[in-house]
């Protein structure tokens, strides 16, 4: 079974300073894990996925995350955040075996605010 | 441009009353779903479906029914037999079955009860 855990329910930064959005997985084979936005009354977007490529992945806005199996973490970084970066992000995986019914499982969201 | 379009953006409900949330998309996905998202919650799945006149239970598919008679739509029926329909409704869509293509989202429906 597939599971997401995001470790912060609500992130708040200054302007300027880095993101770091923590999100840990379990799953039982090879996943593919995502990154969304969704900003207030509106759906998701992607910002980034992962599909057993290249470890790091680059997103967009200025996003990336890095792949640890080790750690089976997937954390969601920027280096300087923006005003508009605020909204609420969710780490979602997806089984590479287990397609269909359970094909994705999102995490409970972080709310990541940005203080002027 | 291709996307995903969900109406209306408000609904509300009356007691005993069914209601029914609209889903278009013009991608050529061929999977569809429909996700119930409350405060503070993720997504969490109702129904979906990989192709043309066949849908499946999600997790909470309990008052609610779907069809998919077209490709580009999958309407979402919200019935009396929901006692707690208040939700932000998002439906989605992806290129074919494989794990590791993402959906794409529409902008949700808000449900309330008056």
């Amino acid at each position: 079974a597939q599971s997401v855990t995001q470790l912060d329910s609500h992130v708040s930064v200054s302007e300027g300073t880095p993101v770091l959005l923590r999100c840990n997985y379990s799953s039982s084979y090879s996943p593919s894990l995502f990154w969304y936005v969704q900003h207030p009354n509106k759906g998701l977007q992607l910002l980034l996925k992962y599909t057993s490529a290249a470890t790091l992945v680059k997103g967009i806005n200025g996003f990336e995350a890095e792949f640890k199996k080790s750690e089976t973490s997937f954390h969601l970084t920027k280096p300087s955040a923006h005003m508009s970066d605020a909204a609420e992000y969710f780490c979602v995986v997806s089984d590479e075996w287990d397609t269909g019914r359970r094909a994705l499982t999102f995490g409970s969201g972080t709310r990541l605010q940005v203080q002027p | 441009d291709g996307g995903i379009t969900q109406s209306p953006k408000y609904l509300f409900r009356k007691e005993g009353q069914n209601v029914t949330l609209s889903c278009e998309q013009n991608l050529n996905h061929d999977a569809m779903y429909w996700y119930r998202q409350d405060p503070g919650q993720g997504l969490r799945l109702i129904y979906y479906s990989q192709i043309v006149n066949d849908f499946q239970k999600g997790d909470i598919a309990e008052g609610y029914s779907v069809s998919r008679e077209k490709k580009e739509s999958f309407p979402l029926t919200v019935t009396s037999a929901q006692k707690n329909p208040t939700a932000f409704y998002l439906c989605a869509s992806k290129r074919g079955g494989g794990a590791t293509q993402p959906q794409h989202f529409g902008d949700g429906t808000r449900l309330s009860i008056l």
